[in-house]
């Protein structure tokens, strides 16, 4: 089945960066692009960009250009974003999910992974 | 990008209706058929419910349906069920081109 498996909690210092991953399984790895939502405790989602796969192409909200990077390994078909300069406020569940197909919900994200819990502390 | 305005929480008994706003600009809800709605419970992952404004996944109970009219597009769920109790987004293509999400909505089924 569709799946995407996402790597395990992460515990931060201000400023360092964090490297997130989302593995996925059970469908065409390059034919879908792949969004990166992040969602504050209490708070709501909040976009931050996508990969495509196929190309490495990326485009991200403008409030993340500069500190956000999102690569790939078609190899082993999985998707990665790094944080840096991290603070305090960056402290969220971030999740990857899978753009629709070009065919049918292109615009919604139709599969999501189970989210990877980053917290900033010192 | 702001985000889209929802209200913050909704409720209503088994077996009513309950309908949810999202509502943004010419810019992203009034100028994309692209708003999708997901349903989030306590600690999982969001799940799509709704894309395109009105189509339901595969999957998805046909209690769930979506509109939309202006720069306001909204969410309606009948025949409520103890099940439906959790947090609600919208979410629209923008013009910049991005994606914005609502601030989230809490359905609390009395």
């Amino acid at each position: 089945q569709v799946q995407l498996v996402q790597s395990g909690a992460e515990v931060k210092e201000p400023g360092a960066s964090v490297k997130l991953s989302c593995k996925a399984s059970g469908y065409t790895f390059t034919g879908y692009y792949m969004h990166w939502v992040r969602q504050a405790p209490g708070q709501g989602l909040e976009w931050m960009g996508w990969i495509n796969p196929n190309s490495g192409g990326t485009d991200c909200a403008q409030k993340f250009q500069g500190w956000v990077t999102m690569t790939r390994d078609t190899s082993i078909t999985t998707v990665y974003m790094e944080v840096s300069r991290l603070q305090y406020d960056d402290t969220a569940v971030y999740y990857c999910a899978r753009r629709g197909s070009s065919q049918l919900n292109y615009y919604a994200m139709d599969v999501w992974g189970q989210g990877t819990t980053v917290t900033v502390s010192s | 990008q702001s985000a889209l305005a929802q209200p913050a929480s909704v409720s209503g008994s088994p077996g009513q209706s309950i309908t949810i706003s999202c509502t943004g600009t010419s810019s992203d809800v009034g100028g994309y058929n692209y708003v999708s709605w997901y349903q989030q419970h306590p600690g999982k992952a969001p799940k799509l419910m709704i894309y395109d404004v009105s189509n339901r996944p595969s999957g998805v109970s046909n209690r769930f349906s979506g509109s939309k009219s202006g720069n306001t597009a909204s969410l309606t769920i009948s025949g409520l069920q103890a099940e439906d109790e959790a947090d609600y987004y919208c979410s629209s293509y923008t013009s910049t081109p991005s994606w914005v999400f609502g601030g989230g909505t809490k359905l609390t089924v009395l």
